[in-house]
């Protein structure tokens, strides 16, 4: 059974700092993604990493993918207040293309 | 397109209540699912279709059921519904299991 995790659950930081969210996931995955969820709100897609090596960039965000480790990674950059959210990680398992999602990490930026 | 759409947003039921969480794709997506989150946490997979008149169970499938008549509606059903239903249900499709397109959710309250 595919489980993922994420650390650190919640994360303050400063506007102008950076920082990686981390995850983990127990069992091999085609492809793994990484979503965006304003409060109250629905999921924004943010990235899919589909093999080995694979770096995304988008703005202050950058993801990549060790399918070897087992371990994606979400490096924020130069924080601003507008990317608090909350940040989730998921892999993909089975023939019917299931998502198994992390418990999400929590971003506050302050000013 | 109007892409996943999800009736209703809110809904108030009593223990013991049933009802229809409604989702609509008009993307002719062959794979559609079902999941719900609650507070602070992350999504968890009810059910899945991978096509008309074929469905699975996911990771929490007790006190639900589906059916998949049609391509475009993946209707979930409460019966007996209980405090512990109490989440937001997001419905999701996707082509080919490449891309998801989420519903703006369903929040529920079981009193």
């Amino acid at each position: 059974e595919l489980k993922v995790e994420q650390n650190p659950l919640f994360l303050s930081m400063q506007e102008g700092k950076n920082y990686t969210i981390y995850c983990n996931y127990s069992t091999t995955s085609d492809r793994l993604y990484w979503y965006r969820q304003d409060p109250g709100k629905s999921l924004e897609s943010l990235f899919v990493l589909l093999s080995n090596g694979a770096v995304k960039q988008e703005g202050r965000l950058m993801a990549s993918l060790d399918t070897k480790a087992r371990l994606s990674t979400l490096h924020i950059t130069a924080a601003v207040h507008d990317l608090s959210a909350t940040y989730f990680c998921a892999a993909v398992t089975g023939t019917a293309s299931k998502l198994t999602f992390g418990t999400g990490t929590r971003l506050q930026v302050t000013l | 397109n109007a892409g996943v759409t999800q009736t209703p947003k809110f809904r108030i039921l009593k223990i013991g209540q049933s009802m229809t969480l409604q989702c609509t794709q008009d993307m002719n997506h062959n794979y559609m699912y079902w999941y719900r989150q609650d507070p602070g946490m992350g999504l968890k997979l009810i059910y899945y279709s991978v096509g008309a008149g074929i469905t699975d169970k996911g990771e929490v499938p007790n006190g639900y059921n589906v059916s998949r008549s049609t391509t475009e509606d993946f209707p979930l059903r409460l019966e007996l519904a209980a405090p512990s239903q109490t989440s937001v249900y997001f419905c999701a499709s996707s082509l080919s299991g490449e891309t998801w397109y989420f519903g703006p959710g369903t929040r529920l309250t079981v009193t």
